[in-house]
């Protein structure tokens, strides 16, 4: 089935620092998702983003939180400066029409 | 809003038994239901999904679902399990009118062999 590659798949880094999770969607989506899990549990939503914009954001998107998607590369969520709860596994995910998602295998970032 | 609640948080099953995972969702509209599986260390897995016509889904790997307007419900079955279903199962609806995909908690499955 279409794949969505995360790369790293872990990151740690110092408490303050800012870190980048790359996302490569499925080549001919238009529909993008951050969502986080914490040690194994609910997967929560963070923000959805289509054609160019974020189109809904949860409460777990912090200020510290950005998404973009420059010239159709990557799909990136940057957080700056992380905290020791951003601590969890990023999962992202794309969709073709908003309906079925495809997700990534995870970046776990580790702030110290 | 919508909402979705696993009841099981585990489930352990022996080998060849058959199983339901049970689901259940709050939503005023018609919604559209999903299953996904999260093996350990991987991202979640599309197993099935719901989105109209015959209440009763097919999936991969012998899986179905079937949905209960009336009883709000979304429940996962397998005639025969294997020690490979061990997974986790995450139950997830959403709205035709957004994009936005609520899961349930989970339910954490054992096949013992």
């Amino acid at each position: 089935g279409p794949k969505v590659l995360q790369i790293p798949s872990h990151q740690i880094i110092d408490m303050g620092q800012m870190v980048t999770l790359n996302c490569d969607p499925v080549s001919n989506h238009l529909y993008f998702y951050w969502y986080k899990q914490i040690l194994g549990q609910q997967m929560e939503f963070l923000v959805n983003f289509y054609n160019g914009k974020v189109m809904e954001k949860s409460k777990l998107f912090k200020d510290q939180f950005s998404v973009e998607r420059p010239d159709g590369s990557y799909f990136t969520l940057k957080i700056q400066p992380t905290a020791l709860e951003d601590s969890a596994v990023y999962f992202c995910a794309s969709s073709r029409t908003a309906e079925t998602l495809y997700f990534g295998s995870g970046t776990r970032l580790t702030v110290l | 809003a919508q909402s979705v609640t696993q009841p099981d948080a585990r489930v352990t099953v022996s080998e060849g038994a058959s199983l339901q995972l049970r689901c259940k969702y709050s939503y005023s509209g018609t919604p559209y239901l999903f299953w996904y599986v999260q093996y350990p260390r991987q991202g979640l897995q599309l197993l099935l999904k719901y989105y109209s016509g015959d209440p009763v889904v097919q999936g991969v790997n012998g899986f179905e679902a079937e949905f209960i307007k009336s009883n709000s419900s979304f429940h996962l079955r397998k005639a025969s399990v294997h020690w490979s279903d061990s997974a986790v199962y995450f139950c997830a609806v959403s709205a035709t009118s957004n994009n936005r995909i609520f899961f349930g908690d989970g339910t954490q499955l054992v096949v013992k062999p």
